[in-house]
């Protein structure tokens, strides 16, 4: 069993819908981290979060740290919006990945 | 004025070769880190360095051994190249270990 889950693994949206992408972890973490990796395959950091909410743009994450849970949402989807995003966390010198979230919005 | 730089962008090498892909930072970060993404396309984490300093070696075979010249490079030197290393290498630097990272756009070796 992975340290980190995400559902879903692939994910279909028509433009305009609000979308979710949830991250499940089963060890204690300093941070975790939300990236997404575009078709071209370039990586970017979306947020690095420890407790609450954070939000930029269209983009919200969030994190309980009981539950150890996360989630990444996206509002109002754009087809730009279409790439993998992957959940990750961070304890000490440690960092577990996700397996991706394939996200394609269509026109 | 690229953040994180690799070289090459592309390396087609046969079996039991020796390579080196480069990278570099000019960001000033404090702690640079090596990932390999596979056919898959699950990243995972190979080494990090902090002030020079290995932090992390996961279990990667001893083929693979970083080298940082300076806090502002770390290159990735691969003996022996096996069809299995075929995979995106990417570099990546934070400010501190854990911190939001900067990703490099990647270096596809295959291995014939």
């Amino acid at each position: 069993k992975n340290e980190v889950e995400q559902s879903p693994q692939n994910l279909t949206a028509q433009e305009g819908e609000f979308i979710t992408i949830n991250c499940s972890y089963s060890v204690g973490i300093s941070a975790l981290h939300w990236l997404q990796q575009h078709p071209g395959g370039g990586i970017v950091s979306l947020f690095m979060l420890s407790s609450g909410k954070k939000k930029h743009g269209r983009l919200i994450a969030t994190i309980n740290i009981q539950e150890k849970h996360s989630s990444l949402h996206i509002t109002a989807s754009h087809p730009r919006d279409s790439a993998v995003y992957i959940c990750a966390t961070h304890t000490g010198n440690q960092f577990y990945f996700g397996t991706g979230t394939s996200l394609t919005v269509i026109p | 004025d690229t953040a994180v730089s690799q070289t090459p962008k592309y390396l087609v090498t046969q079996m039991g070769n020796d390579k080196s892909i480069k990278c570099e930072q000019n960001l000033g970060h404090d702690t640079m880190y090596w990932y390999k993404q596979d056919s898959k396309k699950f990243l995972k984490i190979m080494f990090s360095y902090n002030n020079k300093e290995l932090i992390i070696n996961e279990t990667v075979p001893n083929r693979f051994s970083p080298k940082s010249p300076d806090k502002a490079h770390l290159n990735l030197h691969i003996n022996s190249l096996e069809l299995g290393d075929s995979a995106v290498y990417f570099c990546a630097s934070s400010r501190l270990q854990g911190n939001e990272q900067f990703f490099g756009p990647g270096t596809r070796l295959t291995v014939l």
